[in-house]
């Protein structure tokens, strides 16, 4: 079945460092990729998403590429910000058939200051 | 303007109890779902239904019954709890297909005495 894989965490950066959070997805088809952040306390939020192979998603600064050669879609921030501590979710779904969302484990990131 | 609003956040309750926990959105959406996250983040889907039919039912116990009364609302029913059951659970909706965002409600702690 589908699945996603995420490194394992916790992430713990200084403020400034730049961010690197692997995924790697197993899936038949072409799934569509996202990444979800949950801060504390609350639900989780669509962070980017990427449709198709070489799409590029991005917002607040944060950005991943759709590879399709290596099954992956990495999250990278070039300097990051205490508020940008929270557990970020890779996730996958197929286009056009089931709705579900299928997540990594998560991978908390600390930042501090 | 709350788009997924969950009730309650909290639930506190003994084991054997019967539970509810509403979900509404005014997204407009046509497809909503819960999800379970246990202690360590894992997130998992349970249900999902698409203009008030269940579209999946993901391997769990029939202690749980979703109902949807209208597309804006997914309620989960929970007969006699068990330990177990103590996570987080979310509601979360999308416009139809699966590569569609999900947004999500900030969550119900379920906690089991």
């Amino acid at each position: 079945g589908d699945s996603v894989t995420q490194m394992e965490g916790p992430v713990t950066l200084s403020e400034e460092a730049f961010l690197t959070i692997n995924c790697t997805y197993t899936a038949t088809g072409y799934p569509s990729l996202f990444w979800y952040v949950q801060y504390p306390g609350e639900g989780l939020q669509l962070l980017l998403k990427a449709m198709k192979a070489d799409d590029k998603g991005s917002n607040k600064g944060f950005e991943a590429t759709y590879r399709k050669e290596t099954t992956s879609f990495h999250l990278e921030k070039g300097s990051v910000q205490v508020s940008d501590s929270a557990v970020y979710f890779c996730a996958l779904s197929r286009q056009g058939g089931s709705e579900k969302l299928v997540f990594g484990k998560g991978t908390k990131l600390t930042v501090n200051p | 303007d709350t788009a997924v609003s969950q009730t309650p956040k909290y639930l506190v309750t003994q084991m054997g109890n019967d539970k509810s926990i509403k979900c509404e959105q005014n997204l407009g959406h046509d497809t909503m779902y819960w999800y379970k996250q246990d202690s360590k983040k894992f997130l998992k889907i349970m249900f999902s239904y698409n203009n008030k039919e269940l579209i999946i039912n993901e391997t769990v116990p029939n202690r749980f019954s979703p109902k949807s009364p209208d597309k804006a609302h997914l309620n989960l029913h929970i007969n006699s709890l068990e330990l177990g059951d103590s996570a987080v659970y979310f509601c979360a909706s999308s416009r139809g297909q699966g590569d569609q965002p999900q947004h999500f409600g900030d969550g119900t702690r379920l906690s089991i005495l």
